[in-house]
């Protein structure tokens, strides 16, 4: 019933390109979270951006951004001008409040290569 | 420290033993979950404490695992006669209480099942 799928299993990009991690999710809940979060290869994984679903405002944070569409249930991820530094595994989590658990499920994530 | 701290880094066991680990969550957060990542995975939902309440332990594969949090503070996921499925990230996360609140990560155990 709760599901997160992000298609691309791995990106490589040059650096300066933009690149969009795309994210697909499945609730029956009218409440729920999405988060987007960033696991570099030392491993601890790192917040990036939390949408609740009844704001589909997109939101820009410096060379993020996040397009949130209920429509569609998606929850794309643009790096603009993307740097080495951006090579990650990217993971999109949803937090379906389903039970009152606050329990996120996982996407398998998208690992981000960016090459100078 | 002011971040999620796990104990030990790295485990290494034979199959059959009992392992624990430990998680200290960033201090004030009521929320803590544990979460398994096995190699080129997502993190897959193990439990979830809320103060020293176990509010949910949908996701524990078997009654091999056990995880506690007796004071509210620091927890541990044991696990029992160890297999070699079991080896993977183990991922300790601490919130404030609600969904709508983001999890912060400690590094992770890195086990491994012999």
């Amino acid at each position: 019933a709760q599901k997160v799928t992000q298609a691309q299993t791995e990106i490589s990009v040059v650096e300066k390109e933009d690149v969009t991690l795309d994210c697909v999710y499945e609730t029956r809940d009218t409440t729920y979270y999405l988060f987007w979060y960033k696991q570099p290869p030392s491993g601890e994984l790192v917040f990036l951006i939390r949408r609740n679903s009844f704001d589909e405002q997109n939101e820009i944070s410096g060379r993020y951004s996040w397009n949130f569409q209920k429509s569609t249930s998606s929850f794309n991820f643009t790096i603009t001008a993307s740097q080495v530094v951006d090579s990650a595994v990217y993971f999109c989590a949803l937090s379906p409040w389903e039970g009152g658990s606050e329990k996120l499920v996982f996407g398998k994530g998208t690992k981000l290569t960016v090459n100078p | 420290g002011a971040g999620v701290s796990q104990s030990p880094r790295y485990k290494v066991a034979k199959r059959g033993q009992d392992v624990a680990l430990r998680c200290d969550p960033i201090s004030g957060h009521v929320s803590l979950f544990w979460y398994q990542q096995a190699l080129g995975q997502g993190p897959e939902f193990l439990t979830y404490f809320q103060n020293e309440a176990q509010l949910d332990k949908s996701g524990l594969p078997s009654d091999r695992f056990f995880a506690e949090r007796p004071e509210g503070s620091v927890s541990t996921l044991k696990i029992q006669r160890t297999q070699q499925e079991d080896s993977a990230v183990y991922l300790c996360a601490s919130s404030l209480a609600g969904p709508n609140q983001p999890q912060h990560f400690g590094d992770g155990t890195r086990l491994s099942i012999l």
